[in-house]
């Protein structure tokens, strides 16, 4: 067990809706990133926050968006959603910024959304 | 921008066999760390090793060790006595070392190498 919590495990929506996923960093952990990994198993960098504010972007599209509240977890928003976006979504976390902690990720189970 | 190259797509091996996964990395910085993670048929990503760059002494974690040729950029895991149970994908990856502030861009990931052990 990472400490990594992500919910919910499996989704299945339809095109053009919008789901919510969620997920809890390890305690005491200030980074939360969110990956993509889709069928062909690339890793994609969606985005990253720290201790709540963004802190780098990477292959998101428009139609997604994230955030960290105050208690740090954080929550990736996926709106027209579409076929393509069918993937396993996972949430990692991290310790603070220039410590070793700070550079280790650890991954959470991973969110399934299939788009049907 | 960092990338990360595994050329091995697949690998098998028999069971208590010695194998070793090779990994490379482009990177015009000095201070980083590297990771190999497993991520076995439950698609569950999981920590193998780190290795920092500034130290010259290959992490080890059990049955597994790194090969960090730093001059090289390479990043080699061999996993010695192998088990069923370490038949999945290995991901190498690598992030910058932060010292304050500034951006992160998280992992860069390889594609990984899919390794069978057979019984």
């Amino acid at each position: 067990d990472s400490g990594v919590t992500q919910t919910p495990k499996h989704l299945i929506t339809a095109t053009g809706q919008r789901v919510t996923l969620r997920c809890s960093p390890r305690s005491g952990d200030l980074s939360v990133y969110w990956y993509q990994q889709s069928l062909d198993q690339g890793l994609q960098f969606l985005i990253q926050y720290y201790n709540g504010e963004e802190r780098a972007k990477g292959n998101i599209l428009e139609r997604f968006s994230a955030q960290q509240f105050p208690d740090l977890h954080s929550e990736l928003n996926l709106s027209s959603l579409e076929l393509g976006d069918s993937a396993l979504y996972f949430c990692a976390s991290s310790g603070s910024v220039g410590t070793v902690s700070g550079n280790t990720i650890y991954f959470g189970e991973g969110s399934w959304l299939t788009v049907v | 921008a960092q990338t990360v190259t595994q050329s091995q797509p697949e690998m098998s091996v028999q069971e208590a066999e010695t194998v070793t996964l090779s990994c490379t990395y482009d990177t015009s910085e000095s201070n980083y760390y590297l990771f190999w993670y497993k991520q076995p048929p439950s698609r569950q990503m999981i920590l193998v090793i780190r290795q920092e760059a500034y130290k010259q002494q290959n992490a080890t974690e059990n049955r597994f060790s790194v090969n960090f040729q730093k001059a090289a950029k390479s990043f080699s895991l061999k996993i010695s006595d192998s088990q069923l149970g370490d038949t999945a994908m290995y991901f190498c990856a690598f992030i910058l070392f932060e010292y304050s502030g500034g951006g992160a861009d998280g992992l860069t990931f390889g594609k990984g190498t899919h390794l069978i052990i057979q019984p």
